[in-house]
This record gives structure tokens, C-alpha cells and sequence, in this order.
């Protein structure tokens, strides 16, 4: 079992600084099945990144996604107001089962 | 594009069983992938409950394992999860998905 360890817990920035937020996996994965959701109080997680490096449709330029193997990361290049939320990784594979992230909460510093 | 919807009852009695469908538009449910059902109760992360595929074969978390039915109607593109013997534990919002694709949720609440 695909165990995702995501870090830090909480992150406090302010807005305009750069966001790295961390996800790493207990054995090595597939870059095409690894995703990243946000999620705002009271919202269903929002899909920003698709297969490590791909972009929902939608999502703005300033987030990012890349790594491979076992260390995936999400940056947000230019924080914005709207942007302090709690951000999930996930594998959802080739087998079945999906694994998530427990999350990084993005605060306003 | 990819869109699934689930629908079901928003409130169920503790020990009862809680049933939601799921109607899967842009995509044949029998188009080879699978199909499966995530939860968070409020507040909390997110988790995997289980997965079907369209000739029905099913994958569940072993920690659900035992209260978990899931059921594809692939004559009308939707797929089906049943919990058994819910308690006030099994709270949360109710997610239907295939792989990055997900439903808006559909919170179901376990209260007598």
C-alpha cells in the first residue's frame, strides 16, 4: 500500500511570497497518476494539477506542478489572497485504490 | 469532459444503510477504468472507500471492507455505493469519482 506523506502540516506565508508545498511517496510512482486538489471551507476539493505537471482547466499560471519517483511538489509562484486554503495530493493509479495526502493547510501569515 | 453526479438521501438512521448513485455523463462506464467513491467527514481528510469496474469486479478499503456493496448499471451509465450499518462516524460528504475527474459531493448525515 502507496502511503502520501505531505509537508509541512501548515505553511504561513504572506501573499505575494512563493509557496512549496511537499508530497512524498512511501515507494516510487507512476508521474502520471499523481494529482493535487485545493479545498476551501464548505467547497468540494478543486482539481489544480492533473499527472505531477498538468494543469486543470482554468487554473492559473502561478501554480505548478513537477518531481517524479518518490518527491512530488506544488508550487505557487505569487500568492494571492484566494490561495490560503488546504491543499491534498493524490495517487490514483493504474491499480484501483486511491491514496491521499492528510493535507498542508496554507495560512496568511 | 468527464462529469459525475451523485444523488441520494441527505439523512439516514444509525444502524441503517446509506445508498448513493452516481451518473457518469462524457464517459461510457464501460470505457475500461475505474469507478469509485471517496468521503470526508466535515472537517477531516479525505478517503478512499472503494472502487468498481464495468464487468463489476470491486476493490474496497479493508477498513470498510465488511459494510461496503458496490454496483455498476452500465444501461444507464451509473454506478452504486451501499454502507451498512452506518453509524454517526460514517457523517461526511460523498464523493463519486474516476481518477481526477470527481462529482461536487453530496453531504450525508447519519442522525436519528
Amino acid at each position: 500500500e502507496i502511503v502520501l506523506t505531505q509537508s509541512p502540516g501548515t505553511l504561513s506565508l504572506s501573499p505575494g511570497e512563493r509557496a512549496t508545498l511537499s508530497c512524498r511517496a512511501s515507494q516510487s510512482i507512476s508521474s502520471s497518476y499523481l494529482a493535487w486538489y485545493q479545498q476551501k471551507p464548505g467547497q468540494a476539493p478543486r482539481l489544480l494539477i492533473y499527472a505531477t505537471s498538468n494543469r486543470a482547466t482554468g487554473i492559473p499560471d502561478r501554480f505548478s506542478g513537477g518531481g517524479s519517483g518518490t518527491d512530488f511538489t506544488l508550487t505557487i509562484s505569487r500568492l494571492e489572497p484566494e490561495d490560503f486554503a488546504v491543499y491534498y495530493c493524490q495517487h490514483y493509479g493504474t491499480s484501483p485504490g486511491y491514496t491521499f495526502g492528510q493535507g498542508t493547510k496554507l495560512e496568511i501569515k | 469532459q468527464v462529469q459525475l453526479q451523485e444523488s441520494g438521501p441527505g439523512l439516514v438512521k444509525p444502524s441503517e444503510t446509506l445508498s448513493l448513485t452516481c451518473t457518469v455523463s462524457g464517459s461510457s462506464i464501460s470505457s475500461g477504468h475505474y469507478w469509485a467513491w471517496v468521503r470526508q467527514p466535515p472537517g477531516k481528510g479525505l478517503e478512499w472507500i472503494g472502487s468498481i469496474y464495468h464487468t463489476g469486479r470491486t476493490y474496497y478499503n479493508p477498513s470498510l471492507k465488511s459494510r461496503v456493496t458496490m454496483s455498476v448499471d452500465t444501461s444507464k451509465n451509473q454506478f452504486s455505493l451501499k454502507l451498512g450499518s452506518v453509524t454517526a462516524a460514517d457523517t461526511a460528504f460523498y464523493y463519486c469519482a474516476r481518477g481526477f475527474y470527481w462529482g461536487q459531493g453530496t453531504l450525508v448525515t447519519v442522525s436519528a
